[in-house]
């Protein structure tokens, strides 16, 4: 049982590349989010999925992408980076009941140049 | 979505208890009350959580207010390990609204030996 897989763990990219980051769980779990922390800062909110095909904005999804085409991945794609967008990006995963808390990856850490 | 509030930092001598504050005033009837710590540049990783009545489990207690407008996480006994960013959120575990959750800064804890 690995948990919430994050692939790649480290990437640079140059302004205007584009990229996908993948998230993968195992846990079958229903509900899946991206969140990008920056230095010193919390978690905010990207987007997030509440089921396979579906997907919703979070609190900043601009300049961002996502595909839940299966239950267990959740792919956050950028078009074109920017450097505002270096930062250490996070996915979570979660049941839909009370019950339990996120279960998160152990990070992407994105550097654009 | 309600927002929290809690202080920057505490300190904490190591095996004493560490009461961290949080307050939710604009918490709704369906909104639980979780609480996530993050070690280093780790991904964060869930205590507990609750909706109206004190919880304890193997690693925190979570006292919340009657009103429920606040609430304390207790960690017992802390240890140098229990060095930490500390966050508290508020969030519907279900439904269409289950992804809506924000992270604060969160409370960095730090224990001193």
């Amino acid at each position: 049982n690995a948990g919430v897989t994050q692939t790649p763990k480290f990437r640079v990219l140059k302004t205007g590349q584009s990229m996908t980051l993948l998230c993968a769980q195992d846990m079958n779990h229903e509900y899946m989010y991206w969140y990008r922390q920056d230095p010193g800062m919390g978690l905010r909110l990207i987007h997030y999925s509440v089921g396979e095909g579906t997907t919703a904005k979070g609190e900043v999804p601009d300049g961002y992408n996502v595909s839940r085409l299966k239950k267990q991945n959740f792919l956050l794609g950028l078009e074109s980076a920017a450097p505002s967008q270096t930062s250490v990006y996070f996915c979570a995963s979660s049941y839909y009941r009370e019950n339990y808390g996120y279960t998160f990856g152990s990070g992407t850490r994105l550097t654009v140049v | 979505d309600a927002k929290t509030t809690q202080p920057t930092s505490m300190d904490c001598a190591e095996g004493r208890a560490a009461n961290l504050p949080c307050n939710h005033s604009t918490i709704s009837g369906n909104e639980y009350v979780y609480w996530y710590r993050q070690i280093h540049s780790q991904g964060p990783q869930y205590i507990i959580h609750g909706l109206k009545n004190n919880e304890t489990n193997e690693m925190a207690s979570l006292i919340i207010t009657e009103d429920r407008k606040s609430s304390t996480l207790i960690l017992p006994h802390a240890t140098l390990r229990d060095t930490a960013v500390y966050y508290c959120i508020v969030r519907v575990p279900f439904g269409t609204n289950a992804g809506k959750s924000t992270f604060g800064d969160g409370t960095t804890l730090t224990v001193k030996p």
